[in-house]
């Protein structure tokens, strides 16, 4: 079975700071990742995939993501805030069960909230 | 304009009725999916399809119900048996094994 742990519900950075949201995961096959953003009462928006290509992922609204296999995990940083970034961010992880069938097991959440 | 949209964007519920969540897409998607959004617990999957005339339970799907008899549809009942029905629901549909795009979102309530 697959999981997410995104560490910390709620991160709160300044304007202009550097932007880290930390994800794990656990997968017994070689997974596809993704960074997903919501804003209020919206859906989701794709942010950035990784599929075993380059490690280093480049996403929308100058966000990127590092794959390091050895610690298992896939954070999402930015180097430099924006109030607009503000919105809840989810770390997803696919895998194929069998065949076609590829299933999306989502982390909980992180809450960034960017202070004037 | 390709898109997934979702409606309505509210839907009140009166106890012990069903109601209906619409899901459509434009895209040409084989896949589509119905999630369940709860405050701090992320998305859980309710319903997928693969295939039109086919589909699968996802995690929670007790008192849900589904339908695909096109590929551009994927409409969710919600039953009178799911006795906590308030969240957020999320359609999203895929190319297999491929990203998944997400609707705008319905808001259940229940009066």
């Amino acid at each position: 079975a697959q999981s997410v742990t995104q560490l910390g519900s709620h991160v709160s950075v300044s304007e202009g700071a550097l932007v880290l949201l930390r994800c794990n995961y656990s997968s017994s096959v070689p997974p596809y990742l993704f960074w997903y953003v919501q804003y209020p009462n919206q859906g989701l928006q794709l942010l950035l995939k990784y599929t075993s290509a380059a490690t280093l992922v480049k996403g929308i609204n100058g966000f990127e993501a590092e794959f390091k296999k050895s610690e298992t995990s896939f954070h999402l940083t930015k180097p430099s805030a924006h109030m607009s970034d503000a919105a809840e961010y989810f770390c997803a992880v696919s895998s194929n069960s069998g065949g076609s069938n590829y299933k999306l097991t989502f982390g909980k959440g992180t809450l960034l909230t960017v202070n004037p | 304009d390709g898109g997934i949209t979702q409606s309505p964007k509210y839907l009140f519920r009166k106890e012990g009725q069903n109601v209906t969540l619409s899901c459509e897409q434009n895209l040409n998607h084989d896949a589509m999916y119905w999630y369940r959004q709860d405050p701090g617990q992320g998305l859980r999957l309710i319903y997928y399809s693969q295939i039109v005339n086919d589909f699968q339970k996802g995690d929670i799907a007790e008192g849900y119900s589904v339908s695909r008899e096109k590929k551009e549809s994927f409409p969710l009942t919600v039953t009178s048996a799911q006795k906590n029905p308030t969240a957020f629901y999320l359609c999203a549909s895929s190319t297999s094994g491929e990203t998944q795009y997400f609707g705008p979102g319905t808001r259940l309530l229940v009066l």
